[in-house]
């Protein structure tokens, strides 16, 4: 079975400052990969996601992610944070062999964002 | 276009009550999730289901946990004698049925509390 591994629970950065997120998934075939955003209290929201092609991936908020194959991972970067990108971050993958669009995810990463 | 529509969005039971939580999927979509996320935890996944058919409760607890997604009406997750231990928030997904991979859009959850 199809396993994701966020291996930072928590990180705080400084506003301004760059952010990556790690994300490993363990998938035998081709992964299809997805990063959320979720605010506290509030639902998921879709940042971005790989299918095919290209392995740098751009999604919304300025944030982008890079497929690489060879170390099995998806890692989330964004360039400068803002106050508002405070929020708990979960990478996903899609079993393409199972039925639907189920999705497994990572335990998550919270992100504290320093004035 | 609404979103994925949830309700309530918070809900008090007592123990040995009934909770029901209940997804209006997007205009369109035919598939709908449930997945639950226990305090300090990433999201699980509970069942899939079509319209009148499951077409996928592996993650569901065997006993007291029920789901149903009708012909007309939203798609209901219904817990029987509720416990403290299912005490969570509860997010439903809802895809398009084109048979392919394809984006999930979440709905803001309930967020269920027993005392």
């Amino acid at each position: 079975a199809q396993s994701v591994t966020q291996p930072d629970i928590h990180i705080t950065v400084s506003e301004g400052a760059s952010l990556e997120l790690r994300c490993n998934y363990s998938y035998g075939a081709t992964p299809y990969l997805f990063w959320y955003v979720q605010s506290p209290g509030q639902g998921l929201q879709l940042l971005l996601k790989y299918f095919s092609g290209d392995t740098l991936v751009q999604g919304i908020k300025g944030f982008e992610a890079e497929f690489k194959r060879s170390q099995s991972s998806f890692n989330l970067r964004k360039p400068s944070v803002h106050w508002s990108d405070a929020a708990e971050y979960f990478c996903a993958v899609v079993d393409d062999k199972a039925a639907g669009n189920k999705l497994t995810f990572g335990g998550g990463t919270r992100v504290l964002v320093k004035p | 276009n609404a979103g994925v529509m949830q309700n309530p969005r918070h809900l008090v039971r007592r123990r040995g009550q009934e909770a029901r939580l209940r997804c209006s999927p997007m205009k369109g979509h035919s598939h709908v999730y449930w997945y639950r996320q226990l305090p300090e935890e990433g999201l699980k996944f509970m069942v899939y289901l079509q319209k009148e058919n499951i077409i996928d409760e592996s993650g569901m607890p065997k006993e007291r946990f029920s789901a149903e997604f009708p012909k007309e009406g939203p798609s209901i997750l219904r817990i029987q004698q509720v416990v403290r231990g299912d005490s969570a928030a509860y997010f439903c997904a809802s895809s398009p049925g084109t048979g392919r991979i394809s984006e999930a859009f979440f709905g803001q959850g309930t967020r269920l509390t027993v005392v």
